[in-house]
């Protein structure tokens, strides 16, 4: 199986902030990547997929990147709505796998 | 508009069966592949099976193989999750969501509320 590997775990950061979400494959997984935000008890929303391509209606402040293994989130400045718990997804092969997880927190 | 609603879940005892069921509108729904993740209390996402449009191709986590089987019904565009001998590690809210046409990726862009599923004695 692959192992996706979040990093930060959690991260404090200030509206206006640039934030930096890294995810790392344990194995090439080419650009099969999506970013997912999730707010407390929400469901998933899907922001980015195909690594670096914005879903429909998602901000451009958005920023997905990378291929093979590893991979960043960016947020250019952060908006008060984007505190939130954020996961990277391998979509590579079965069993698809999720990261950890790094929760965005107002400093 | 699309739409995902789950229902079934509840409180079972370990070693118990539970069907949990995703009801769908909006979208052709034997043309898309349809997942489902369960998020355990306090904890992350996990992905725990996945199934084609057709339904001939299903795809399971090591956790849940053997135990728990997707199914549809593209007659009633319908999703199922069969959860057989129940865990406490199980315990956590289940989502359907909607993957890409014909299988083309997995990536979910539509998702259901969620359905809790407590397994305790």
């Amino acid at each position: 199986d692959i192992q996706m590997t979040q990093s930060p775990s959690s991260v404090s950061a200030s509206v206006g902030d640039r934030v930096t979400i890294t995810c790392r494959a344990s194995q090439g997984i080419s650009s099969w990547l999506g970013w997912y935000q999730q707010k407390p008890g929400k469901a998933p929303k899907l922001l980015i997929y195909a690594a670096s391509t914005l879903q429909s209606g998602v901000p451009s402040r958005f920023i997905g990147s990378g291929s093979g293994t590893d991979f960043t989130l960016t947020i250019s400045s952060l908006q008060p709505e984007d505190f939130a718990t954020y996961y990277c997804q391998q979509a590579n092969s079965f069993p698809l796998t999720f990261g950890g997880g790094t929760k965005v927190e107002i400093k | 508009e699309v739409q995902l609603l789950e229902s079934g879940g509840g409180l079972v005892q370990p070693g118990g069966s539970l069907r949990l069921s995703c009801a769908t509108s909006g979208f052709t729904f034997s043309t898309y592949a349809l997942s489902w993740v369960r998020q355990a209390p306090g904890k992350g996402l996990e992905w725990v099976s996945g199934i084609s449009g057709s339904g001939d191709y299903t795809y399971y986590a090591d956790s849940v193989k053997g135990r728990f089987t997707i199914s549809r019904d593209n007659s009633k565009n319908t999703l199922y999750l069969q959860m057989n001998s129940l865990r406490a590690e199980d315990t956590a809210v289940y989502y359907c969501a909607k993957g890409g046409p014909y299988s083309s990726n997995w990536y979910d862009d539509y998702w259901g509320q969620g359905t809790l599923v407590t397994v305790s004695s």
